[in-house]
């Protein structure tokens, strides 16, 4: 069965820090990867994408990702975050054949950033 | 701008009532979805919506119906027989085929009172 699993409920990181996000997924066939952050009582803002190519992707507000199939990982890094990026978030995979264009999530990682 | 609308924001239940969400989208997609988001779970998906008059089943869907008959709106009805309907609803759009992602109004959350 497809499955994402986000490893880490709750990530705290210093503002100027480094962050890294955990991604693994599980899945038959070549998975379209995404990634969203949520702030409180908001929807979903998509920050990245990855369909084929390139394993490394840029998204919006300087996040990056990459896929690498060995590991069945998309990791999400920031090189430096900042207070704004307090928010919660999503690993999604989909292009599966079960439930059409239905994306799985995995069950979030919360980020808070320290001063 | 092109964008998902639900409303109400906030919606409260009564005991034995039906409450309806609405989810309206002008971004011409084909595709339409609602999904469940109770803390710490996620986004769990309740039905989706290919094509106008055709929506399918997702992981959490009983106690919820859909109707699909316009291209731009896809209102979910949250039933009596969902005995634990108090969550974060979110829509979702895309277009057809599968390898677009999906567009997310702001939710509606559902209190019980």
């Amino acid at each position: 069965a497809q499955s994402v699993t986000q490893p880490d409920i709750h990530i705290t990181v210093s503002e100027g820090a480094s962050l890294e996000l955990r991604c693994n997924y599980s899945y038959g066939a070549t998975p379209y990867l995404f990634w969203y952050v949520q702030s409180p009582g908001q929807g979903l803002q998509l920050l990245l994408k990855y369909f084929s190519g390139d394993t490394l992707v840029q998204g919006i507000k300087g996040f990056e990702a990459e896929f690498k199939r060995s590991q069945s990982s998309f990791n999400l890094r920031k090189p430096s975050v900042h207070w704004s990026d307090a928010a919660e978030y999503f690993c999604a995979v989909g292009g599966g054949s079960q439930a059409g264009t239905a994306l799985i999530f995995g069950k979030g990682t919360t980020l808070s950033v320290s001063s | 701008d092109g964008g998902i609308t639900q409303s109400p924001k906030y919606l409260f239940r009564k005991e034995g009532q039906n409450v309806t969400l609405s989810c309206e989208q002008n971004l011409n997609h084909d595709a339409m979805y609602w999904y469940r988001q109770d803390p710490g779970q996620g986004l769990r998906l309740i039905y989706y919506s290919q094509i106008v008059n055709d929506f399918q089943k997702g992981d959490i869907a009983e106690g919820y119906s859909v109707s699909r008959e316009k291209k731009e709106s896809f209102p979910l009805t949250v039933t009596s027989a969902q005995k634990n309907p108090t969550a974060f609803y979110l829509c979702a759009s895309s277009i057809f085929p599968k390898d677009q992602p999906q567009h997310f109004g702001d939710g509606t959350r559902l209190s019980i009172l």
